[in-house]
C-alpha cells in the first residue's frame, strides 16, 4: 500500500533556508504535492511535481525529487515568519486512482 | 472566482446522531473529494465523487456516505456518530481536464462528537 513519512518538526531562523523532507513507498506515484496548513485553516496547495521531473522551482520554493530513493524535499528560500505552519507532502499513485495519500505533516517554526 | 466553500464551519453533535456536511467546488471543477483530518495527523481520504457517482473510496465504514449534485456540489453524511468521528472534515475539488489532478481544499468543517 501507499505510505508517506515526514519528520515532525523543523525550527529555522528568519532569512535562512528551510528544507522539509518526505519519503514515500508507492513506486507508481505520478504526481507529488506540497500543501501548507495554518492554524484552524484548510490546506493551501503550494506546488507539485510530476514524477518524471527532478526539480521544480517556483519563486521561493524549490522541489527536489529523487525517484530512485522515493525522496521528496521542499526548500523555502529566505524563510519568513509567515512561513510558520504545518507542511504536508502528498502523493497520487497511478494504481491508487485519484486519491491523495498524505504524510503526517512537518511543523515549521520560524524564529525572528 | 470563489474557491472551495464548506458549511457549516463548526458543528457539535452527540454520539449516535447523524450529520450532513456540505461542499461547493471551485468554479470549473467537476470532482469532489472528502478527507478526514484527526488532530495532529494528515488528512485521510474518505471518498471521491465524479459525475454524481462515488468513483473511489478509502478505508471508511458504510456509516460514511455521500452525494454529488448536478451542479457538482457535494454532501458528506455520517450516521451513528462515534466519539472517534471528531475531526476536521475537508472537501477538495479538482478537474478531470488537468492531468495533474491538483486538488484545492476548502477551510473545513470542525465536527465535535460528545
Amino acid at each position: 500500500g501507499e505510505d508517506v513519512e515526514q519528520s515532525l518538526f523543523l525550527s529555522v531562523r528568519e532569512g535562512d533556508s528551510s528544507v522539509i523532507n518526505c519519503t514515500y513507498t508507492d513506486s507508481s506515484s505520478t504526481y507529488l504535492y506540497w500543501y501548507k496548513q495554518e492554524p484552524g485553516a484548510g490546506l493551501q496547495l503550494l506546488t507539485y511535481i510530476f514524477s518524471n521531473m527532478d526539480m521544480k522551482q517556483d519563486q521561493r520554493l524549490t522541489v527536489l525529487l529523487n525517484k530512485k530513493d522515493k525522496h521528496l524535499s521542499l526548500r523555502i528560500a529566505d524563510t519568513q515568519t509567515g512561513d510558520s505552519a504545518i507542511y504536508f507532502c502528498a502523493e497520487k499513485g497511478q494504481a491508487a486512482g485519484n486519491k491523495l495519500t498524505f504524510g503526517g505533516g512537518t511543523r515549521v517554526l520560524v524564529k525572528p | 472566482d470563489a474557491g472551495v466553500t464548506q458549511s457549516p464551519t463548526h458543528l457539535i453533535k452527540t454520539r449516535g446522531q447523524q450529520v450532513t456536511l456540505r461542499c461547493s467546488p471551485k468554479s470549473g471543477h467537476d470532482t469532489v473529494s472528502w478527507y478526514q483530518q484527526a488532530l495532529g495527523q494528515g488528512p485521510q481520504f474518505i471518498f471521491q465523487y465524479y459525475e454524481e457517482e462515488e468513483r473511489q473510496r478509502g478505508n471508511f465504514p458504510d456509516r460514511f456516505s455521500g452525494h454529488q449534485f448536478p451542479n457538482y456540489s457535494s454532501e458528506l453524511n455520517v450516521n451513528a456518530l462515534l466519539l472517534g468521528d471528531s475531526a476536521l472534515y475537508l472537501c477538495a475539488s479538482s478537474t478531470t481536464r488537468q492531468a495533474s489532478y491538483e486538488q484545492y481544499f476548502g477551510p473545513g468543517t470542525r465536527l465535535t462528537v460528545t
